[in-house]
């Protein structure tokens, strides 16, 4: 079974700028979630998906930031303008759909400069 | 859900000893209960996890124990090795039904 997927893997950007994370869950995880992860802490839930609807973006700061899951398979999450305070790790991550197990992809390391 | 404090923050132990984290939640919905390792630059990996109908938990050296009365919940790995060095999480779902992270424990396991 392949695990989850996500690109890039590292993004260096200067303030301001926009950028775009991509993630492709395990085939058949209809619940997907985005994570932020900064240094020196614990994940914390940006945004979940239930197929191609959201379920909690309770701590999505939408001012800057969005996502999207369109056809309930692939989504992305997009910063823009980024600020200093945005580097961190954005992890996603999968489940089956009514199970808590929730399986990580490798992250992408955002540095805002 | 909510709030999960997470103690210690850091843990450095001889090889084959035990090692105890501890984590206190606060919401009383709270009904599952995973623990992550996550070594230096690797994703969050799930280890052992518990639902609330369950005290303890073992998977080999590791295992899980929950006290749904005083809230808290518990990693134990005995017979430690090098490779076990690594940040763990705990985390939980409450009433929101949304993984809460701990702030994480790094274990380091010495020769």
């Amino acid at each position: 079974e392949a695990g989850v997927a996500q690109s890039p893997r590292y993004k260096i950007i200067e303030k301001r700028q926009s950028v775009a994370f991509w993630c492709n869950p395990i085939s058949g995880h209809a619940t997907l979630y985005w994570y932020q992860q900064i240094l020196g802490q614990g994940p914390k839930l940006l945004i979940q998906f239930q197929n191609n609807g959201v379920v909690d973006d309770s701590q999505l700061p939408k001012d800057r930031f969005s996502a999207e899951r369109l056809k309930g398979v692939d989504s992305t999450l997009k910063i823009q303008p980024a600020k200093l305070e945005d580097s961190a790790v954005y992890l996603c991550a999968s489940s089956w759909t009514g199970t808590n197990e929730q399986y990580f992809g490798p992250g992408t390391r955002l540095t805002v400069t | 859900g909510e709030n999960v404090e997470q103690h210690p923050s850091t843990l450095s132990v001889q090889e084959g000893d035990s090692a105890v984290i501890k984590c206190t939640y606060s919401d009383s919905a709270s009904n599952y209960f995973p623990w992550y390792k996550q070594e230096l630059g690797k994703r969050p990996q799930l280890i052992i996890d518990i639902r609330s109908n369950v005290g303890e938990k073992k998977d080999q050296r590791i295992a899980v124990t929950l006290n749904k009365t005083a809230k808290h919940f518990s990693l134990h790995i005995t017979e430690t090795q090098p490779e076990d060095s690594a940040v763990y999480f705990c985390a939980n779902t409450g009433t929101a039904s949304k993984l809460t992270f701990g702030t994480g424990t790094r274990l380091q396991v010495t020769l």
